[in-house]
C-alpha cells in the first residue's frame, strides 16, 4: 500500500515566520511529487511541483526533496495570515495517473 | 493556463431526484478527469478517474450505477448523481491532468445540498 504521510498540525506560527510542513512517502520509485493549498470550502490549489533532488523556489515558497529519505518539504517564508490553509501533499500512483495525497497538514499564521 | 471549470457551484436539489455536475478543462486537454467528494473536515477522497471515450474506473465502496459519469471529449467530463440522498450532500470536485503521473488542476467544485 503506497502511502503519504503528513503531520495533520495544526501548525501555528506567527506573522513573519518560516513555515515548515513536511511529508513521507512509500514508494522509493515515485519520480514526482506535488503541493497543493486548501483553504477552508474551496478545492485544492496546485502551489509547488518538483521532480529532481534539491531546492525548488517560487516566490516565498521553497520545496525540498530528497529521494535517499523519501522526504519532501515546502518552506514558506515571511509567513502571512492568508498563507493559513490546509496544505496537502501528493505523490502519483503509478496505475491509472492518480495521487495519493497526504491527510494535509493544517496551518495557522498569527498576525 | 491549466484553468479548471466546474458548474454549476452549488445545487440544492429534493431527495430522489438526479443532479448532473459539468466539469471542464478551458485551455487544455486533459487525457484524464478526476472526480473527488470531500466531506466537511475530511480528507479529499477520490471517487472515479474518467477516461475520454472509456468507461470509468470506480473506486471501492464508490456505486457506479449511482454516480454515473460521463467523459464525452477531452475537455468535458460530467458526473452525475442519482436518485440523491440527503447523505449525498456533500462538496464534489473535478481535477484533469495531460497525463499519467502529471499534476492536477482542480476545479473550484460543487457543493451538493440534498434535502
Amino acid at each position: 500500500q503506497k502511502e503519504v504521510e503528513q503531520n495533520s498540525g495544526p501548525l501555528s506560527v506567527p506573522e513573519g515566520a518560516i513555515a515548515s510542513l513536511n511529508c513521507t512517502y512509500s514508494d522509493r520509485g515515485s519520480q514526482s511529487f506535488f503541493w497543493y493549498r486548501q483553504y477552508s470550502g474551496k478545492s485544492p490549489e496546485l502551489i509547488m511541483s518538483i521532480y529532481s533532488n534539491g531546492d525548488k523556489e517560487d516566490g516565498r515558497f521553497t520545496a525540498q526533496l530528497n529521494k535517499a529519505s523519501q522526504y519532501v518539504s515546502l518552506l514558506i517564508r515571511d509567513s502571512q495570515p492568508s498563507d493559513s490553509a490546509t496544505y496537502l501533499c501528493a505523490v502519483p500512483y503509478n496505475q491509472g495517473g492518480k495521487l495519493i495525497f497526504g491527510q494535509g497538514t493544517e496551518l495557522s499564521v498569527k498576525p | 493556463g491549466a484553468v479548471v471549470s466546474q458548474h454549476p457551484s452549488w445545487v440544492i436539489c429534493k431527495s430522489g431526484t438526479s443532479v448532473k455536475i459539468e466539469c471542464r478543462s478551458l485551455d487544455f486537454q486533459a487525457t484524464t478527469m478526476f472526480w473527488y467528494r470531500q466531506f466537511p473536515k475530511q480528507s479529499l477522497m477520490l471517487m472515479a478517474t474518467s477516461n475520454e471515450g472509456s468507461k470509468a474506473t470506480y473506486e471501492q465502496g464508490v456505486e457506479k450505477d449511482k454516480f454515473l459519469i460521463n467523459h464525452a471529449s477531452l475537455t468535458l467530463s460530467t458526473l452525475t448523481v442519482t436518485s440523491a440522498h440527503p447523505e449525498d450532500s456533500s462538496f464534489y470536485i473535478c481535477s484533469a491532468s495531460l497525463g499519467l503521473g502529471d499534476e492536477q488542476f482542480f476545479g473550484p467544485g460543487t457543493r451538493l445540498t440534498v434535502l
